[in-house]
């Protein structure tokens, strides 16, 4: 049974980077018909999607958060990553890592998710 | 822009009850829309997707229809563990969430 499991920096400084990793257990991340993607929800707030990865390597990024994000996906550790520059406050989260179902070209659903990890930015 | 919204915002049932939850989208999205059940401290777990169709396990007192601009899911009998806040999600394009319907015991 496929598993994700997140880990990173629970707390990190404004302005600095954070960085998160989604270990894949009992399964392979190289595999056709998914990608790979992080979803975060603030305190009290809803879902927001921040970035997906193929296992081809092609990238697509919430075009609200595009220009501090980076994904990257590492086949031979079977884990993926996650890095969000120049935090904020706003920042402040639950960040799960997710497998995306593909149903609709490079788009799809969520259907594996990881426990979430809380991460805050703060001084 | 394409923007999610769903009503009510908070839905309050009686166990055994019939619920349903409404999610629009701003512009046309197709048949391409999941329906997401989230607890506190658990993660998100998929219900339906193509607007339609259950995902693996999840029970058939959850149903789901719609195309196009608006969706709905129905929950024929609400049980005691199905309370929680439900999203829709389109991924027509990028992936984007509505606010969510909590649904909570009246």
């Amino acid at each position: 049974q496929l598993q994700l499991q997140e880990s990173g920096s629970a707390l990190v400084k404004p302005s600095q980077t954070l960085s998160l990793t989604c270990a894949v257990s009992g399964g392979s991340i190289n595999t056709e018909g998914h990608s790979w993607s992080w979803v975060r929800q603030p305190p009290g707030q809803g879902l927001e999607w921040i970035a997906y990865i193929h296992h081809r390597g092609t990238t697509y990024y919430n075009p609200s958060l595009q220009s501090r994000v980076s994904i990257s996906v590492d086949k031979s550790r079977n884990h993926f990553s996650l890095e969000l520059n120049s935090v904020t406050a706003a920042d402040t989260a639950v960040y799960y890592c997710a497998r995306v179902e593909l149903r609709h070209f490079d788009f799809g659903t969520f259907d594996i998710w990881g426990h979430g990890t809380m991460v805050a930015v703060s001084s | 822009e394409l923007v999610m919204t769903q009503s009510p915002a908070t839905l309050s049932v009686s166990p055994g009850e019939r619920a349903t939850l409404s999610c629009r989208a701003s512009q046309t999205v197709g048949s391409n829309v999941a329906w997401y059940q989230h607890k506190p401290g658990q993660a998100p777990r998929l219900l339906i997707y193509g607007a339609s169709t259950r995902a693996t396990g999840v029970p058939a007192r959850f149903s789901a229809s719609g195309s196009g601009t608006e969706f709905a899911l129905t929950i024929s009998s609400l049980q005691s563990e199905d309370f929680g806040v439900y999203y829709c999600q389109q991924y027509n394009i990028w992936p984007l969430f509505g606010p969510g319907t909590k649904v909570d015991i009246k």
